[in-house]
């Protein structure tokens, strides 16, 4: 089974600062996928950045980057000069990969972290 | 421009009765999907489909049924065995590419009244 942990419920930063949002997972998979998705107040989702397990580089995603640490099996989130507009709930989700004959069989969510962008 | 389209955007229930959530999408995805988020909770898989006329209960499928008869639609039946169907329920879809993420609709608010 894949648990994702997000231990921050609640942040509060400063407009313009960079902001670092933590995510550990635990998984026996030898093949997974890391997600970020941002849910503003209206509720949809908002796909942020992802990370393959093979991958050998960190990725990227304009203000957005994924500091991924394989051994210790985190995959922390990172939004470089925050906005007001950053305000929202950030979830860290991860799936299985290696599958054929189509999509993959979902994400396993954390609680995610509520964010707040302070003028 | 392409997208999944949930209907209705919040839907009031009576206890004891069956209700139908919607979830369309023109993207020609082949994976699609069915969420469920509770208050100050992340995410959880009640139900998904990778092809057409299958599909494969997740985590919380207790109480919910499905059916995908055709590649656009997959709706979620909330039925009166689901114990605490108060929640918000996100419907999404997957091409298969996790690069791409997974694409989600706006969501239905259901609540018993």
């Amino acid at each position: 089974a894949q648990k994702i942990t997000q231990t921050q419920p609640g942040m509060f930063v400063q407009e313009k600062e960079a902001v670092t949002l933590d995510c550990t997972y635990d998984t026996s998979d030898p093949s997974y996928g890391l997600f970020w998705y941002k849910q503003p107040s209206s509720g949809e989702m908002i796909f942020l950045i992802y990370q393959g397990s093979y991958d050998q580089q960190n990725a990227t995603e304009g203000r957005y980057s994924l500091n991924f640490q394989k051994a210790r099996k985190s995959a922390n989130l990172v939004i470089s000069a925050s906005q007001l507009g950053d305000s929202a709930m950030y979830f860290c989700a991860m799936s299985r990969e290696g599958y054929s004959g189509g999509g993959a069989d979902g994400l396993t969510f954390g609680k995610g972290t509520h964010l707040i962008i302070q003028p | 421009d392409g997208g999944i389209t949930q209907s209705p955007k919040y839907l009031f229930r009576k206890e004891g009765q069956n209700v139908t959530l919607s979830c369309e999408q023109n993207l020609n995805h082949d994976a699609m999907y069915w969420y469920r988020q509770d208050p100050g909770q992340g995410l959880r898989l009640i139900y998904y489909s990778q092809i057409v006329n299958d599909f494969q209960k997740g985590d919380i499928a207790e109480g919910y049924s499905v059916s995908r008869e055709k590649k656009e639609s997959f709706p979620l039946t909330v039925t009166s065995a689901q114990k605490n169907p108060t929640a918000f329920y996100l419907c999404a879809s997957s091409m298969g590419d996790p690069r791409r993420g997974y694409t989600f609709g706006s969501g239905t608010r259901l609540t018993v009244v």
